[in-house]
């Protein structure tokens, strides 16, 4: 039963630390997504990637967030220095079909995150 | 530019009855659309979704919805809710083109309760 995992599945942190959250995405999907929610804003889409390279990260905050795919098996988001109005449940999601338009998107289990 | 409204934040209906989620797109051009379900605690996943073709789309666990160009409409139902539905739900349209081609663009979602 191939899914997406997200480590770690909660973290919770004090104002100014590093926080890093990873996701492996489902093997042979070429598309991973972050995306945070919150119950004012809802679900918010962060950064995407496909086949590696980043296509839209403009809803990503980018004097403190930053995403990358070191491999195909893994994409990472970081936090630095975290903030209390990060805190957030933050999912990873991967999807692979040759029209992207019609792609389903399989989300991970999300990392529940606190900042104090 | 598309955008997805979903009316209705909270919908509550007695186990047995008809559940109608509603959903109303603006796109520039041929919708694709998706309709995704969150359980407590758990990432989003694909409840159903229309590209083309057959304008009645049949999900899983029994919900279905219609894509009405006419009325720019995308509303999910199932004749029966059964406690286990009680989730909430999300609306979304993928981007057409431009380099996020396949971004989707989420509702704010409709949190279903279902009474005794």
């Amino acid at each position: 039963d191939a899914r997406v995992t997200q480590t770690p599945r909660h973290k919770v942190t004090e104002m100014g630390q590093e926080v890093t959250m990873r996701c492996q995405p489902i093997l042979g999907h070429n598309t991973v997504f972050w995306y945070r929610q919150t119950m004012m804003q809802g679900l918010e889409l962060l950064a995407y990637f496909r086949n590696r390279a980043p296509l839209d990260d403009s809803g990503m905050p980018k004097d403190r967030f930053s995403a990358e795919m070191p491999d195909a098996t893994l994409a990472t988001l970081k936090i630095q220095p975290s903030e209390p109005r990060d805190s957030a449940v933050y999912f990873c999601a991967s999807g692979s079909k040759e029209d992207y338009r019609q792609e389903t998107q399989y989300f991970g289990p999300g990392t529940r995150l606190l900042v104090l | 530019a598309q955008s997805v409204t979903q009316l209705g934040s909270h919908v509550s209906v007695s186990e047995g009855a008809l559940v109608l989620l509603r959903c109303n797109y603006s796109s520039s051009v041929p919708p694709y659309l998706f309709w995704y379900v969150q359980y407590p605690n758990q990432g989003l996943q694909l409840l159903l979704k229309y590209t083309t073709g057959a304008t009645l789309v049949k999900g899983i666990n029994g919900f279905e919805a219609e894509f009405k160009k006419s009325e720019t409409s995308f509303h999910l139902t199932k004749p029966s809710a059964h406690m286990s539905d009680a989730a909430e739900y999300f609306c979304a349209v993928s981007k057409a083109g431009g380099t996020s081609y396949g971004k989707l663009t989420f509702g704010q979602g409709t949190i279903l309760t279902v009474h005794p």
